[in-house]
């Protein structure tokens, strides 16, 4: 079945800097990747996902790039702000698994 | 507007009591999941069911049980609660087989002693 790995398991940023978080998938089947958004106290947030026939997805500040031959795709956050702070995550499509501990990203003032 | 909400936001029970966690949803999906989160595991998923009358176990149901009497509710049941059970559960929904996004509660902080 499908296998998702997803690097670092932490991310510390300062505010303003980027964010890049990293997740590989195993089934070339694959055609759908989301990426969820934690905060503290919070369940886990939908914040932006890509289909597999799109290289790359914007969305104000974030961005999801696609790449099918190396089997990964990335988030990206751009200017972080201090409400960046949170735990992301990338699932398998299907949901039929655990979501993973996730990246604990920490945005420094 | 539709939302999915978890009760109690609280609890705590004694070891080997039964425990039900209550999660309803007003998005008339089909999907809806229940999992925990504990540090250094992330999510992991309990039970699932894809619609009415369907349940399925996830990879950690030992000592959980669901049932699915209608679109809204999946009540989740501790039968003999343990401490090893002490986390925060997740209730999720979502609205088609797959590329659906997840809808979830703000989860259910359960406490075993």
């Amino acid at each position: 079945g499908e296998n998702v790995e997803q690097h670092p398991s932490t991310l510390s940023v300062q505010e303003g800097d980027s964010a890049v978080i990293k997740c590989t998938y195993s089934d070339s089947a694959s055609n759908y990747f989301p990426w969820y958004k934690q905060e503290l106290g919070k369940g886990p947030q939908l914040i932006i996902d890509i289909r597999s026939n799109v290289g790359e997805k914007k969305d104000q500040r974030i961005a999801v790039t696609l790449n099918k031959t190396a089997k990964h795709f990335s988030l990206h956050i751009t200017e972080t702000q201090p409400e960046d702070s949170a735990v992301y995550f990338c699932p398998r499509n299907d949901y039929k698994l655990s979501f993973g501990a996730g990246t604990t990203v920490t945005v420094r003032a | 507007d539709a939302e999915i909400t978890q009760s109690p936001r609280h609890k705590i029970t004694e070891t080997g009591r039964q425990v039900t966690l209550a999660c309803h949803q007003t998005w008339n999906h089909n999907n809806m999941f229940w999992y925990r989160q504990d540090l250094g595991h992330g999510l992991r998923l309990i039970h699932y069911s894809y619609g009415v009358q369907d349940t399925n176990k996830g990879e950690v149901s030992d000592g959980y049980s669901v049932s699915r009497s209608n679109t809204e509710d999946l009540p989740l049941t501790l039968e003999s609660a343990a401490s090893s059970q002490t986390s925060v559960y997740f209730c999720a929904s979502s609205g088609g087989q797959d590329y659906s996004p997840l809808h979830f509660g703000n989860g259910t902080r359960l406490t075993v002693t």
